[in-house]
């Protein structure tokens, strides 16, 4: 089981980059990064998932090194609307479901 | 149209209970999965069902069972309901079981007193 550590919170200001970095040493070759994103009474909703190097979506980038032991999560000009719990998710090899950590709570400020 | 539906919301009720949360999903998908959130946020995976087979069954008590009339839906029953199953519980699906893009229900909050 691939655990994953990331920050417990992070704070911001509007309109600027945020990264939330996780690790995940004991990753699997081939399990998969995912990060999911919950906004509080709401259920995680998928953000973006990647295997290495770089990933882009319209909502988000994720940086994944050679070595794939971190991610970061790179969340452009963030807005008030993006204040939220961010999970680093690493697939569990042969049962291609999601374990969730606890999370990073980001707020974003005026 | 909501994707995956839960219901209900909110479930408020006394400790020995037996309770049901249903969950439906209209996506098509195969795969259905059952996640308890607790009071520190963390969500863990209980169950997982791929066309109406269990394939994932964590460590949950066995007062916990699961339904799957159909791929569709996946119903969560629990018996003699404790304190400590105070939680909000997430339905999700994806598209089979090997795709772990996972759409989320909006989750049921379950108060036992």
């Amino acid at each position: 089981l691939a655990k994953t550590t990331q920050p417990i919170s992070m704070d911001s200001y509007e309109g600027q980059e945020v990264n939330i970095t996780c690790s995940h040493n004991n990753i699997a070759t081939n399990d998969y990064i995912t990060w999911c994103q919950q906004f509080p009474s709401q259920g995680p909703r998928f953000i973006i998932q990647g295997y290495k190097t770089k990933v882009t979506n319209e909502v988000a980038s994720l940086f994944i090194p050679a070595d794939r032991k971190s991610s970061t999560l790179s969340l452009p000009r963030v807005s008030l609307s993006d204040t939220a719990v961010y999970y680093c998710l690493v697939e569990d090899s042969g049962y291609s479901t999601l374990t969730f950590g606890k999370g990073t709570m980001l707020l974003v400020s005026p | 149209d909501t994707a995956v539906s839960q219901t209900p919301k909110y479930l408020v009720t006394q400790m020995g209970n037996d309770k049901s949360i249903k969950c439906e999903q209209n996506l098509g998908h195969d795969t259905m999965y059952w996640y308890k959130q607790d009071s520190k946020k963390f969500l863990k995976i209980m169950f997982s069902y791929n066309n109406k087979e269990l394939i994932i069954n964590e460590t949950v008590p066995n007062r916990f069972s699961p339904k799957s009339p159909d791929k569709a839906h996946l119903n969560l029953h629990i018996n003699s309901l404790e304190l400590g199953d105070s939680a909000v519980y997430f339905c999700a699906s994806s598209l089979d079981r090997l795709n772990t893009e996972a759409f989320f229900g909006q989750g049921t909050r379950l108060t036992v007193v």
